[in-house]
């Protein structure tokens, strides 16, 4: 089911920006791109979403190709606490439902050195 | 806000016997999805519930595997007789919709020896 190809994983040191890329050259004009992390123990928690334009929160920057093919998750400055399997997730086009049920694949491990 | 609870947080048993999971989730959320989490893997959707219907159960192994969502709000997640190769995590959603995300609990580890 998924759609998205991500490195299985990635390393940052901390307070150093990290770019988690992923692929969806298959996504379709209504897809919405989202991304969650699973913390060690813990369930997915939810990080940010976007449809066209790059997105800002609290916690992460989405920025989105123009084509829509990619997107890439900006974590400003890496903390330890960063340290997840982040998973990048669109909408399932062929369900079509509007309530937007989640598909996760491998996502991708990223690992913060002190 | 509270978050989504679930419990047990973990559960050990035998092959063939059974066992309930249980979620409550975000109040006013009414749409409730039960994940499975094999090791090493992203989570798997086993069934959507909105309100107290079934969406989506078409990844539920429904030999063995049930749910029910009573009233809309609680629900329960039932295997029965278990199998060594349902050893997982089982993470419980909950979301008002889509352009609010997912919020889950941090899921039943159940080991089935």
């Amino acid at each position: 089911d998924a759609k998205t190809t991500q490195p299985n994983s990635m390393e940052s040191n901390e307070e150093e920006p990290v770019h988690l890329p992923c692929n969806h050259s298959t996504i379709s004009g209504t897809d919405y791109i989202h991304w969650y992390r699973q913390l060690p123990s813990q369930g997915p928690e939810y990080v940010i979403h976007g449809l066209t334009s790059n997105v800002n929160n609290r916690m992460a920057s989405l920025a989105i190709a123009e084509d829509r093919k990619s997107s890439t998750l900006i974590l400003h400055r890496a903390t330890l606490r960063d340290a997840a399997v982040y998973y990048c997730i669109l909408r399932d086009p062929d369900r079509g439902s509007t309530l937007g049920r989640l598909y996760f694949g491998r996502g991708t491990q990223l690992t913060v050195w002190p | 806000e509270a978050g989504v609870a679930q419990s047990p947080r973990y559960k050990i048993i035998e092959k063939r016997q059974s066992v309930a999971f249980w979620c409550n989730p975000i109040s006013g959320h009414a749409t409730l999805y039960w994940y499975q989490q094999i090791l090493g893997q992203g989570p798997k959707l086993l069934i959507q519930f909105q309100n107290n219907g079934v969406v989506d159960d078409s990844q539920l192994p429904k030999d063995r595997f049930s749910a029910e969502r009573l009233k809309g709000v609680d629900s329960t997640l039932k295997i029965q007789p278990a199998k060594l190769e349902d050893s997982a995590v089982y993470l419980c959603a909950s979301s008002w919709s889509e352009s609010y995300g997912y919020t889950f609990g941090s899921g039943t580890r159940l080991t089935v020896v």
